[in-house]
């Protein structure tokens, strides 16, 4: 079955950069996803990346893939304060989302 | 956008009553629509998949009995918590999707059993 692990905490200061990591294990996901949670609120689609590509960039949002190691990334540039949030990555497999713990992205002024 | 809303967003509820979300899908028809449940600061767990007319696949460890899903519509799914106890009290989240596409998310629904 599917199994995403994702670090806990990071506080970053604004206008630096943050980066969050996430492992997962099912190598025959099409489509690897980072979410954004605000409190109390549902899930956002922030980007998500091809199986078969390296890298992503979006904007101020950068995916790296791993796939050997499985491992996926997301570099937030000049972070702010509304990117204050939980993050999840996710894997598709079996038709079916399978999530990260999350990490919580703390910026401060 | 795709924009999927959760009805109540937020329900206190005595223990031994019944509990019925609401998931819609307001702007689009989906075929497919998905329930997770958060605890607090955990990840999302998916606890069933319904399909638009037929029964809901429910996760392994998920009582049928207990959470009763009903996706009578193309834009309507519920989800109603049976008997509920203080343990059921949670962050329930629907999503929607149109085939295999991006899941939409609903704003959730904070459960509180008391």
């Amino acid at each position: 079955g599917e199994d995403v692990e994702q670090s806990l905490f990071l506080s970053v200061r604004e206008g630096d950069s943050s980066v969050i990591n996430c492992t997962y294990t099912d190598s025959s996901s099409t489509y690897l996803y980072w979410y954004k949670q605000e409190p109390g609120a549902g899930l956002q689609l922030l980007t998500y990346i091809f199986s078969n590509m390296d890298m992503k960039q979006d904007q101020r949002l950068t995916v790296l893939l791993n796939k050997k190691d499985k491992h996926l990334s997301l570099r937030i540039a000049d972070t702010q304060t509304g990117d204050s949030a939980i993050y999840f990555c996710a894997e598709d497999g079996n038709n079916r989302l399978a999530f990260g713990k999350g990490n919580q992205v703390v910026v401060i002024p | 956008g795709a924009v999927v809303s959760q009805h109540p967003s937020w329900v206190i509820c005595k223990s031994g009553t019944s509990v019925k979300i609401e998931c819609r899908s307001l702007d689009f028809q989906a075929t497919t629509m998905f329930w997770y449940r958060q605890f607090p600061k955990q990840s999302l767990m998916l606890m069933a998949t319904s399909n638009e007319g037929s029964k809901a696949t429910y996760e392994q460890g998920v009582e049928k009995d207990k959470f009763l899903i009903n996706h009578a519509s193309l834009t309507l799914s519920t989800l109603t918590v049976t008997s509920a106890h203080p343990e059921d009290s949670s962050f329930y989240i629907c999503s929607a999707t149109v085939g295999y596409n991006e899941q939409f998310f609903g704003p959730g629904t904070r459960l509180t059993v008391l």
